[in-house]
């Protein structure tokens, strides 16, 4: 499974808008790009997930340009309850084995 | 709709002894994936099981030991507890064969051990 950077930690304040990056230059051609948030002490739940170029749920946007070997998470106008660690992880669709980085802390203030 | 149910929620075991920890799928769901989260890193994964067998298994020695049951819920053993085995431990399930990697995990169970 292609290995993935992010960034340890970012603040933002709330109505913001906020950008997550995460690099995965060794990308294959049947990977996906997955984003999990987790709070403390608990599991952590699916945010969204593509494999070209832009994906949006309700909850937040993925990018991904044409080479791959990047995406960026972007949540809209964040709140306080927004500040959770967000896990990039990069692997083949049906893909079960989720290898976790260490994430990027963001923490959102009033 | 029960999601991801685990038990127990706490636990603090002795070194040397052994657990079990518990895990019941979300409905419809037939994989379940076991992961160890230490504080502060995220999840590493640890077995899956689909069809009641181990189908991968990460970096874990054979002191960690799974089972899955019939109705998909599954067991993670830990024999000879150290001190390092103290985490979070998280139980995730999923549906294999469609395509969809979304897995739901659940709160998990935070062992100690001392």
């Amino acid at each position: 499974l292609a290995k993935t950077t992010q960034p340890i930690s970012m603040d933002s304040y709330e109505g913001q808008e906020v950008n997550i990056t995460c690099s995965h230059n060794n990308i294959a051609t049947n990977d996906y790009i997955t984003w999990y948030q987790q709070f403390p002490s608990q599991g952590p739940r699916f945010i969204i997930q593509g494999y070209k170029t832009k994906v949006t749920n309700e909850v937040a946007s993925l990018f991904i340009p044409a080479d791959r070997k990047s995406s960026t998470l972007s949540l809209p106008r964040v709140s306080l309850s927004d500040t959770a660690v967000y896990y990039c992880l990069v692997g083949e669709e049906g893909f079960q084995k989720l290898v976790f980085g260490t994430g990027t802390r963001l923490l959102v203030s009033p | 709709d029960a999601g991801v149910t685990q038990s127990p929620t706490h636990l603090i075991k002795t070194r040397g002894q052994q657990v079990t920890l518990r895990c019941s799928p979300k409905s419809g769901h037939d994989t379940v994936s076991w992961y160890q989260q230490a504080l502060g890193q995220g999840p590493q994964f640890i077995f899956q099981y689909y069809e009641e067998e181990e189908r991968q298994r990460g970096n874990f020695p054979d002191r960690f030991s799974g089972h899955q049951f019939p109705n998909y819920s599954s067991e993670l053993n830990v024999n000879a507890l150290l001190l390092g085995d103290s985490a979070l431990y998280l139980c995730a399930s999923s549906a294999k064969g469609w395509g969809n990697t979304e897995a739901f995990f659940g709160q998990g169970t935070r062992l100690t051990v001392v």
